[in-house]
């Protein structure tokens, strides 16, 4: 079946630091890939999305590259901010499944001033 | 537009209770979904509907019920609580049609304990 696999947190960065967030991935088919953001106390937002390969989905200063040659969907920013502190989860959704997401196990990043 | 909501935010239960928490949209999406956030394990799909009248099992669906009677609704039953059941759970909804059919919107989500 699909699976997604993340880093493990917590992460913890100074203010104006380089963030990077290891994503790999497991499907049968040819999936779209996201990062969602889930800040404290709220639910999930989209935070950038790549529906086939060597697209790049950007957002906020966040960049990610859907490399299907190694399965990967890297999370990266140049400089975080304090407001960057969240969790963080990769998915995928396979095509004709509904959109169905199946989700990584999500990483926490602190960032302090 | 209120996006999707849940009610209520906090819930705690004893075990064998049953309860209902409640989803709505108001964007006419006819997709909708139910997931549980537990630590270390992501985001899991209990239950899906696309569309009124029309539901199904995603990855973890026992202990749990779902209807969909309209566009907007999809309340999530839980029969006979278990502290297994203690989770934070989360609705989404999207699109099936238009321009961007990929992103999914999320509601703010229910933190259930079960004693």
């Amino acid at each position: 079946g699909n699976s997604v696999t993340q880093m493990e947190g917590p992460v913890t960065l100074s203010e104006e630091a380089f963030l990077t967030i290891n994503c790999t991935y497991t499907a049968t088919g040819y999936p779209s890939l996201f990062w969602y953001v889930q800040y404290p106390g709220e639910g999930l937002q989209l935070l950038l999305k790549a529906t086939k390969a060597d697209d790049k989905g950007s957002n906020k200063g966040f960049e990610a590259t859907y490399r299907k040659e190694t399965t990967s969907f890297h999370l990266e920013k140049g400089s975080v901010q304090v407001s960057d502190s969240a969790v963080y989860f990769c998915a995928l959704s396979e095509r004709g499944s509904w959109g169905k997401l199946q989700f990584g196990a999500g990483t926490q990043v602190v960032v302090t001033p | 537009n209120a996006g999707v909501t849940q009610t209520p935010k906090f819930q705690v239960l004893k075990t064998g209770q049953s309860m209902t928490l409640q989803c709505a949209q108001d964007m006419n999406h006819e997709y909708m979904s139910w997931y549980r956030q537990d630590p270390g394990m992501g985001l899991r799909l209990i239950h899906y509907s696309v569309g009124a009248g029309i539901t199904d099992q995603g990855e973890v669906p026992n202990g749990y019920n779902v209807s969909r009677s309209t566009t907007e609704d999809f309340p999530l039953r839980l029969l006979s609580a278990a502290p297994s059941q203690t989770s934070v759970y989360f609705c989404a909804s999207r699109p099936l049609r238009g321009l961007d059919p990929y992103e999914q919107y999320f509601g703010p989500g229910t933190r259930l304990t079960v004693t």
